[in-house]
């Protein structure tokens, strides 16, 4: 069936390290990619979002580049900040409309 | 609008009793979610509607949960009786019918059962 597999964490960077976190996923047909971050005690909010190959989401200096070769969709910041201290999730959403969420990542950010 | 509201937003209740959490999805869309988090087992999609009309339900953990979807403008997830083990965040998610659009979520409702 459709799923998402995602890099666990949790993840601690220092102030201004870069950011991979990893993602890949199965599915039939051609899903929308999703990356949501949730900051603590608030509900998910959408980061970044890719509908179809070769498609590049960014937003906030966060990016993922959907790769159907490899079924893949890393989320990459160059130099990350306290603020982005957060727990991010990969996701997918096939035909039937149902939307499938990774474990979660937890990063964290040091000065 | 005001995005997806959900309320209460915490719930303590004893062991045996029923719990019904609320949500209000955004005007004009017509699908929702329903999900738990939990540290065990991250974010579980519990049911999802379409158009009120409950789609899939095969993540709902048993009979003591249902939910229901009597308008476009309200849904409720209600849990009886309510165990130790149902302690989670329920959070409630609301989107619109095209393929690619997100999903919008509320702040949670976060349940212990004592």
């Amino acid at each position: 069936g459709d799923s998402v597999t995602q890099m666990e964490g949790p993840v601690t960077l220092s102030e201004e390290a870069c950011l991979t976190i990893n993602c890949t996923y199965t599915a039939t047909g051609y899903p929308s990619l999703f990356w949501y971050v949730q900051y603590p005690g608030e509900g998910l909010q959408l980061l970044l979002k890719a509908t179809k190959a070769d498609d590049k989401g960014s937003n906030k200096g966060f990016e993922a580049t959907y790769r159907k070769e490899t079924t893949s969709f890393h989320l990459e910041k160059g130099s990350v900040q306290v603020s982005d201290s957060a727990v991010y999730f990969c996701a997918l959403q096939t035909g039937a409309n149902n939307l499938f969420f990774g474990t979660g990542t937890r990063l964290t950010v040091i000065p | 609008d005001a995005g997806v509201i959900q309320s209460p937003r915490h719930e303590v209740t004893e062991m045996g009793q029923e719990v019904t959490l609320r949500c209000k999805p955004i005007s004009g869309h017509d699908y929702l979610f329903w999900y738990r988090q939990t540290m065990m087992r991250g974010l579980e999609l519990l049911i999802y509607f379409n158009n009120n009309v409950p789609i899939d339900d095969s993540g709902m953990p048993e009979d003591r949960f249902s939910a229901k979807m009597p308008n476009a403008s309200f849904s409720t997830l209600k849990i009886q009786p309510s165990e130790p083990r149902d302690s989670a965040v329920y959070f409630c998610a609301s989107r619109g019918s095209y393929d690619g659009t997100e999903a919008f979520f509320g702040q949670g409702t976060r349940l212990t059962v004592v």
